[in-house]
């Protein structure tokens, strides 16, 4: 158990819906990480927070958003879904505000889009 | 452009049969190469993380080493318990594609 929560673990919505992802990182930790795997493209950066501010951007589409709140919980918003956006979506969180900081992954959310 | 690929796609080791996995990666400022291990359906679970030429680190069956171009995962006397997928990933100092996974190499140790 690496201490990063992530809810729902399963998520199944339609076409064109909007949903949220959240995360919780390991107690004291103040960066979050989102990243997206598929089948095809693998593990994908998306979007790094770090205490409260965004710090670094990978891959994300427009129609996704995310933000870190005051007591470091993060969520993820993706809108207008489509079927390719099925996916696991993992959350990770580190001590420190840079990339190359050990990052401990949560156990993932399962987004199926029909 | 910022690229990480990794070798063999898949492996099948006896248990006990040693072998290395490989991760090249092609990027411009590494500050640092890292391998993860990923069950199925579970979060990648950290390895190592190596941050210039000539590490090397070891845990238990596992020793991870760093050259200038490549990354090598060694595995010495592999148990069913190591099966798993090995991802490394480099982590890169620049705004835009900052951290780039490879694709993954599939472990099986058969007993």
């Amino acid at each position: 158990d690496s201490g990063v929560t992530q809810t729902p673990k399963h998520l199944i919505t339609a076409t064109g819906q909007r949903v949220t992802l959240r995360c919780s990182p390991r107690s004291g930790d103040l960066s979050v990480y989102w990243y997206q795997q598929s089948l095809d493209q693998g593990l994908q950066f998306l979007i790094q927070y770090y205490n409260g501010e965004e710090r670094a951007k990978g891959n994300i589409l427009e129609r996704f958003s995310a933000q870190q709140f005051p007591d470091l919980h993060s969520e993820l918003n993706l809108s207008s879904l489509e079927l390719g956006d099925s996916a696991l979506y993992f959350c990770a969180s580190s001590g420190g505000n840079r990339l190359y900081n050990e990052q401990f992954f949560g156990p993932g959310t399962r987004l199926t889009v029909l | 452009e910022d690229q990480v690929t990794q070798s063999p796609e898949a492996l099948r080791l006896q248990e006990g049969e040693s072998s290395s996995l490989n991760c090249s990666y092609t990027v411009s400022g590494l500050r640092g190469l890292f391998w993860y291990r990923q069950d199925p359906g579970k979060g990648p679970e950290f390895l190592f993380t190596l941050y210039s030429a000539g590490e090397e680190k070891e845990k238990e069956r596992l020793k991870a080493t760093l050259t200038k171009k490549e990354s090598f995962l060694h595995i010495t006397a592999p148990k069913p318990e190591d099966s798993a997928t090995y991802l490394c990933a480099a982590a890169i100092d620049n705004y835009g594609q900052n951290f780039v996974f490879g694709p993954g190499t599939r472990l099986s140790v058969l007993p």
